[in-house]
């Protein structure tokens, strides 16, 4: 049971661009979410996180948006840059487990 | 600050071969410890979660074991390898929200 998705494996986007990553969960427990960022043969790295009692946290070009309602996340990039391509997580949290979706491969188009 | 380190970084091991990995953080305590896979295309798979000595949670029925024999460290075994465990294994420690992950070890089982 996959209680939390990336629908969009890939995404190309033009550098100065805005990047928008997708995220849906199903398990109206989880209390907080987080985006990492991942490179080939690496751990992912954590970009940026919100907690269940908000809408919206920004930090500088990332910005992160929840609608509780519909069980909907969102990372947007703002401007795209050629270090932005990864591959990008979205996770959940419930008590001590973090759980993660499947992974968008992000491409940034010079 | 704080620190973890996992090894070794890639690991080639024949089938019905035993497999120990290892995973230690510097700079915190009492963390709660984390060992995901991530298989060829897919996502993050939550395989074990301790949060505490001795105190192992497994979320995936399979032929790994984990244990946590001190407060930082985590070791992912098995007994015999199969050709299904090959995979991208990563370490992550979390203390409040966030998890901070190890740089990975890359596991091909032939």
């Amino acid at each position: 049971d996959q209680q939390v998705k990336q629908n969009s494996p890939s995404l190309s986007v033009q550098e100065g661009r805005i990047s928008i990553l997708n995220c849906d969960y199903t398990n109206s427990m989880f209390d907080y979410f987080l985006w990492y960022k991942k490179y080939p043969a690496e751990g992912p790295t954590f970009l940026i996180s919100i907690s269940s009692i908000k809408d919206k946290n920004e930090d500088g070009r990332f910005t992160v948006f929840l609608n509780k309602s519909a069980k909907h996340l969102s990372l947007h990039i703002v401007p795209s840059q050629p270090g932005d391509s990864a591959v990008y997580f979205c996770a959940a949290r419930r008590n001590e487990k973090l759980t993660f979706g499947t992974g968008t491969r992000l491409t940034i188009i010079p | 600050s704080q620190t973890i380190h996992q090894w070794p970084a890639t690991l080639v091991q024949p089938v019905g071969s035993p497999l120990s990995l290892e995973c230690t953080v510097e700079g915190t305590s009492n963390p709660n410890l984390y060992w995901y896979r991530q298989a060829a295309g897919r996502g993050l798979q939550l395989l074990f979660y301790s949060v505490g000595i001795g105190q192992i949670s497994s979320e995936v029925p399979q032929n790994l074991s984990a244990s946590r024999p001190q407060d930082r460290q985590f070791i992912l075994s098995s007994k015999k390898l199969l050709l299904s465990d090959s995979g991208f294994y990563l370490c992550a420690w979390r203390k409040v929200t966030e998890a901070f992950f190890g740089q990975g070890t890359r596991l091909t089982v032939v």
